[in-house]
């Protein structure tokens, strides 16, 4: 069974400053693996994907990098900004057909004060 | 935007009282999905559909079903209602085109009392 897991569990930082949240997977085997934001009473907002053949993904101030031998992901966020204050969680896509399901760690939740 | 509009945003019930989410999407999406969010269980699959019909169940199934008679709308049910079934729950579909994301909408808040 795969297991998804986010470390830390929650990070406070000042704005301005770079900062990674992680993310691990047990099952290497997977498809795609996508970042989401949640903001407090909200749903998902997807930030990125990255295909299982892909090595990184980059959208604006945000960076994802995938290692899928090691199991592992990360979310790069340059120069944090009060507005990112959010809950960041990972999602990964086996490789199987039945449904394609995504299988969530809990989340990162990050305060980025002023 | 996939156009999923989740039905209804809050809603109250009574214990033992069966209850109906729908879910639905304007895009022809094959691929459909409903999650629960709790605290410390982060977000968990009830059912899946992956055609008109055509459903499936997920980790946490027990309590719930499905019916999916149109490829718009997606039904969860609660047959009757717990307090264990209080979460938010959300639906998703699966993109087509590269990648295959997945879009969700903005979710459902239950409390059984």
């Amino acid at each position: 069974k795969q297991e998804v897991t986010q470390i830390p569990a929650a990070l406070s930082v000042p704005e301005g400053e770079n900062l990674v949240l992680n993310c691990s997977f047990t099952d290497s085997a997977i498809y795609n693996l996508q970042w989401f934001r949640q903001d407090p009473g909200k749903g998902l907002t997807s930030l990125l994907l990255i295909q299982s053949s892909q090595r990184e993904q980059t959208s604006g101030r945000l960076n994802a990098s995938l290692d899928k031998s090691s199991g592992r992901s990360t979310l790069y966020i340059a120069a944090s900004q009060p507005g990112d204050s959010a809950t960041y969680l990972c999602a990964v896509r086996l490789s199987e057909t039945s449904g394609s399901r995504l299988t969530f760690g809990e989340g990162t939740q990050l305060t980025v004060n002023p | 935007d996939a156009g999923i509009t989740q039905s209804p945003r809050h809603k109250v019930t009574e214990t033992g009282t069966p209850v109906t989410l729908r879910c639905h999407q304007t895009e022809n999406h094959r691929y459909m999905y409903w999650y629960r969010q709790d605290p410390g269980h982060g977000l968990r699959l009830i059912h899946y559909s992956y055609g008109v019909k055509d459903t499936d169940k997920g980790e946490v199934s027990d309590g719930y079903s499905v019916s999916r008679s149109k490829t718009e709308d997606f039904l969860l049910t609660l047959e009757s209602a717990t307090s264990s079934q209080t979460s938010v729950y959300f639906c998703a579909i699966r993109n087509r085109g590269y990648g295959e994301g997945y879009t969700f909408g903005s979710g459902t808040r239950l409390t059984v009392v």
